[in-house]
This record gives structure tokens, C-alpha cells and sequence, in this order.
């Protein structure tokens, strides 16, 4: 099964919104709402910032949302801050029973 | 607060079997809330989830690794292990322990990870 399709960078400045994109298909992120989101800074364990595609975990900030539409994924970083640096990596769970990442993409705060 | 530890091996020969474990606290290993499974990280392929397992006992395995792996569960000692045979120069990667919690399908706690690498 093929990983689930990212851009391999996105940037923003301080303060602005961006939004990082995760393409699947109709077996995996368009069967289900079992999307994730994972923040991962370097030489550290991924961190979940997202999952059931809009549900953020206890302690993540309110900046960080999630959204699906049809086989693709979205995750939205408001009010971008230096902290945000780091690869973030979607999820999902697909019809074979099994569990997909995507290829990550790389934030930087210019 | 649950915390994961993996520990094992960082140098595996080619065609030996990987073993680790993940001790878990914080927390029971035989909450019927969690699945515990592994999940690896290596440039090449980025992450991989290869298997997972309930307290029942009952396994979960990614069907690309299903003949190699095997995950397997130790309540009396709060640790869960993986082990994974014949392994190639492929298979150098950092490896998580995970947990997923029951009522979706995340990973909401890992473990900091641990390098194995396959060499002769």
C-alpha cells in the first residue's frame, strides 16, 4: 500500500496561517474519518496533534486544525510561531486493515 | 502520565532476528482501553506501522511485514516485544513502541525511539 501524498515543505512568516495537504484514495483517508496529524521535531518522537481527522488531544493549542474533504486531508497552523518548525506527517487507517503514513512535510517559520 | 521505553540491541547482523522490547508505566499493560504496537522510521520509507497487539493477546500485523513479525505480550513484566526475522541493510531504522487507544485508530503515546541498525 502506497503512503498517503504530502508536500515535502511548506513555509509561512510569524503570525500567518498555512495549510499542509495529504492525499490518499478512496481505500484509505476517503473510506474513513481516522486521520491524524503528527508534529515531529528533529532527533524526537512524533507528537499527536490531530486525530479523527478534526479532534485535537488534551493540551495541543487551538491552532492547530484539521480537515477532510473527499481523499484528501488538511492541516491548518494559525498564527504560525517559531515553535511550529518542525516535519508533520498525516495518517490513516485503510480498508485492508492496515495503517498509513504520509511522505512528511517540512515547516519552516521564515 | 504513560510512559514507553524501548530497549534492545542497536547493531543486528543480516539474516539475524531483531528483538525489542517496550516497557510501559504510568499505566497498565492490561488496560482494555489500549492496543501497544511498533511503528519504524527510516529515511528511505519513512514511517511504517508493522504490528500491533491487545491484551487479549490478539495481533495485528501490516501485511508487507506479516512473515517476518511478531509482537507479543508480557503482563506480568508491564512489556511488550517485537521481533522481526531475517532482516536486511532495509530494515536499519529508528523503532517506536506505541500505544493506540481503543476507541480510534491513533497513536497518542510513543515511546523516544531506539536506532537499530543491520550491519555485518
Amino acid at each position: 500500500q502506497s503512503a498517503l501524498t504530502q508536500p515535502a515543505s511548506v513555509s509561512g512568516s510569524p503570525g500567518q496561517s498555512i495549510t499542509i495537504s495529504c492525499t490518499g484514495t478512496s481505500s484509505d483517508i476517503g473510506a474513513y474519518n481516522y486521520v491524524s496529524w503528527y508534529q515531529q521535531h528533529p532527533g524526537k518522537a512524533p507528537t499527536l496533534m490531530i486525530y479523527d481527522v478534526i479532534k485535537r488531544p488534551s493540551g495541543v493549542s487551538n491552532r492547530f486544525s484539521g480537515s477532510k474533504s473527499g481523499d484528501t486531508a488538511s492541516l491548518t497552523i494559525s498564527g504560525l510561531q517559531a515553535e511550529d518548525e518542525a516535519d508533520y506527517y498525516c495518517s490513516s487507517y485503510t480498508t485492508s486493515s492496515n495503517y498509513i503514513f504520509g511522505i512528511g512535510t517540512q515547516v519552516t517559520v521564515l | 502520565q504513560l510512559q514507553l521505553q524501548e530497549s534492545g540491541p542497536g547493531l543486528v547482523k543480516p539474516s539475524e532476528t531483531l528483538s525489542l522490547t517496550c516497557t510501559v508505566s504510568g499505566g497498565s499493560i492490561s488496560s482494555s482501553n489500549s492496543y501497544w504496537g511498533w511503528i519504524r522510521q527510516s529515511p528511505g520509507k519513512g514511517l511504517e506501522w508493522l504490528g500491533s497487539i491487545y491484551y487479549t493477546g490478539s495481533t495485528y500485523y501490516n501485511p508487507s511485514f506479516k512473515s517476518r513479525v511478531t509482537v507479543s505480550l508480557d503482563t506480568s513484566k508491564s512489556q511488550f516485544s517485537l521481533k522481526m526475522s531475517s532482516v536486511t541493510a532495509a530494515d536499519t531504522a529508528v523503532y517506536y513502541c506505541a500505544r493506540r487507544p481503543l476507541s480510534t485508530v491513533t497513536v497518542d503515546y510513543w515511546g523516544q525511539g531506539t536506532q537499530v541498525t543491520v550491519s555485518s
